[in-house]
């Protein structure tokens, strides 16, 4: 099994909502990433995992709470969002090597996130 | 920004032909990624070229890399409509982060 899913696909929600992203992946990575990505701009780092373990944390705001529950899933918590966070927000997992936490990342479809 | 710049922005050529994307890079790397995506979905990893590799072959794609001139090449031979798609390239450095770069958008055309 070489997928990331990532559950909704579509979300829309209201500044004052509470909502999850699900991420998960049975590949046996240790390493597993959120990006967000904005219409015709390229993905940009958001969080990092490595062991579920939080190692990289990329000054988010903190209206959004990241949590590694197990190895095969990893959640993106939101509240109090603004319109300018609307995007498209990718998991991806990677086996992290040595120190280093990057390799050839395996991406989900990503979850389009409307905020209103 | 560390960002990566890719060139052309947007390419558009005829099925069976042979399309071409430059990217460059502004610091030094331990590796670089080619990754394509089709309509603001998921990411798909093409190939991965190491900083003392020059050159790298899978299928129809041929990757170059250039650390004196902080730059790669991607080569898409023989090209065909479902490799319409942005094509974006991904360093790795010092921070152990993948750096994406622009993105060229391929257009190929039946």
């Amino acid at each position: 099994d070489t997928e990331v899913t990532q559950t909704p696909k579509h979300l829309v929600m209201g500044m004052t909502n509470k909502k999850s992203l699900k991420c998960e992946q049975h590949m046996g990575h240790r390493a597993m990433y959120w990006y967000k990505q904005k219409a015709k701009k390229p993905p940009e780092l958001m969080f990092v995992y490595s062991y579920e373990k939080l190692s990289i944390n990329e000054s988010v705001p903190s209206r959004f709470s990241p949590e590694c529950p197990n190895s095969s899933l990893l959640n993106l918590h939101l509240h109090a969002l603004q319109p300018e966070d609307s995007a498209l927000y990718l998991c991806a997992s990677s086996h992290p090597l040595r120190v280093a936490y990057t390799d050839t990342q395996y991406f989900g479809p990503g979850t389009r996130l409307t905020v209103l | 920004s560390q960002q990566g710049e890719e060139d052309p922005q947007a390419l558009s050529i005829q099925e069976g032909e042979n399309a071409t994307m430059n990217c460059s890079y502004k610091t030094s790397i331990n590796n670089l990624q080619w990754y394509r995506q089709n309509s603001g979905r998921g990411l798909v990893h093409l190939i991965l070229i190491r900083s003392n590799e020059r050159e790298k072959h899978s299928g129809r794609l041929r990757v170059t890399l250039d650390t004196s001139k902080k730059s790669s090449s991607l080569l898409i031979t023989a090209s065909r409509a479902a490799d319409t798609a942005s094509y974006f390239c991904a360093t790795e450095g010092a921070t152990n982060k993948l750096i994406f770069g622009t993105g060229t958008l391929l257009a190929v055309q039946p």
